[in-house]
C-alpha cells in the first residue's frame, strides 16, 4: 500500500543552522509529493510540492527533490530562523484515484524548534 | 479573499451523541476534502467531495459521513460518537480534484467525553 515515513522528532536547531528532514515513501506509479507546515494552533499550509521524478519544489528557502530511485523527498533549508519553528508533514497523493490529489497520505510529522 | 472557514472551532460532546461540522471553501473552489488529526494516528484522509458528489473515501467506519451543497460548502457528520473520535478535523479546498490541496481551514477541535 501507500505510505510515508519521515524522521522522528523533535528536532532542535540553533538559528542559521542547516535543516534536513528525511522523508521516504512507498507507492505504486508516480505519486505527487508534498511538504506541509503546521504552526501552533493553525491548520496546514502547503510549503512545496513536486509532481514527477527529479522535480525540485522550493518555497521560502525550503527545498525538496523528488527522487524516484531512492523513493525520497527530503526537506532542506540552508539557514533556519526562529519563525520556522513548526511541525512539518511529508505527504503523497497516489495516482490511482481518478486524478484527484485530495486523498493525501501523511507522514507522522516532525516538530522543529529553532532557538535564537 | 477569505480563506477556508470551518465552524465551529471547538466542540465538546459526550459518547453516543452525533455532531455536524461545516467547511466553507475559498470562493470559486469546488473541491473539498476532510482529514482527521489525532496524536496517535496522525493525519488521515476522510473523504473528498466535488460538485456535490463524493469522489473518494478513506478507511473510516460508516459513522462518518459527509455531503456537499450546491454552493460547495461541505458538512461532515459523525454519529454515535466514541472517545476515539476526539480529534482535530481539518478541511481543505481546491479549484478541482486534480489541484493540490494548498488551502486548509484552521480546523474544528472535537472533544468527546
Amino acid at each position: 500500500g501507500n505510505s510515508v515515513t519521515q524522521m522522528e522528532g523533535p528536532v532542535t536547531l540553533s538559528e542559521e543552522a542547516f535543516l534536513t528532514i528525511n522523508c521516504t515513501y512507498t507507492a505504486t506509479g508516480y505519486p505527487s509529493l508534498f511538504w506541509y507546515v503546521q504552526y501552533p494552533g493553525e491548520g496546514l499550509q502547503l510549503l512545496l510540492k513536486a509532481t514527477k521524478a527529479d522535480d525540485k519544489g522550493s518555497n521560502k528557502g525550503f527545498e525538496a527533490t523528488y527522487r524516484k530511485e531512492t523513493t525520497s523527498f527530503h526537506l532542506e533549508k540552508g539557514s533556519v530562523q526562529v519563525s520556522d519553528s513548526a511541525v512539518y508533514f511529508c505527504a503523497l497523493s497516489p495516482m490511482n484515484y481518478g486524478g484527484s490529489q485530495g486523498n493525501l497520505i501523511f507522514g507522522k510529522g516532525t516538530k522543529l524548534s529553532v532557538k535564537p | 479573499k477569505a480563506g477556508v472557514t470551518q465552524t465551529p472551532r471547538y466542540l465538546i460532546k459526550t459518547r453516543g451523541q452525533q455532531v455536524t461540522l461545516s467547511c466553507s471553501p475559498i470562493s470559486g473552489h469546488r473541491s473539498v476534502s476532510w482529514y482527521q488529526q489525532t496524536p496517535g494516528q496522525g493525519l488521515q484522509f476522510l473523504f473528498e467531495y466535488f460538485s456535490e458528489t463524493q469522489r473518494n473515501k478513506g478507511n473510516f467506519p460508516g459513522r462518518f459521513s459527509g455531503r456537499q451543497f450546491s454552493n460547495s460548502r461541505s458538512e461532515m457528520n459523525v454519529s454515535t460518537l466514541e472517545l476515539g473520535d476526539s480529534a482535530l478535523y481539518l478541511c481543505a479546498s481546491s479549484l478541482d480534484p486534480g489541484a493540490p490541496r494548498e488551502y486548509f481551514g484552521p480546523g474544528t477541535r472535537l472533544l468527546v467525553l
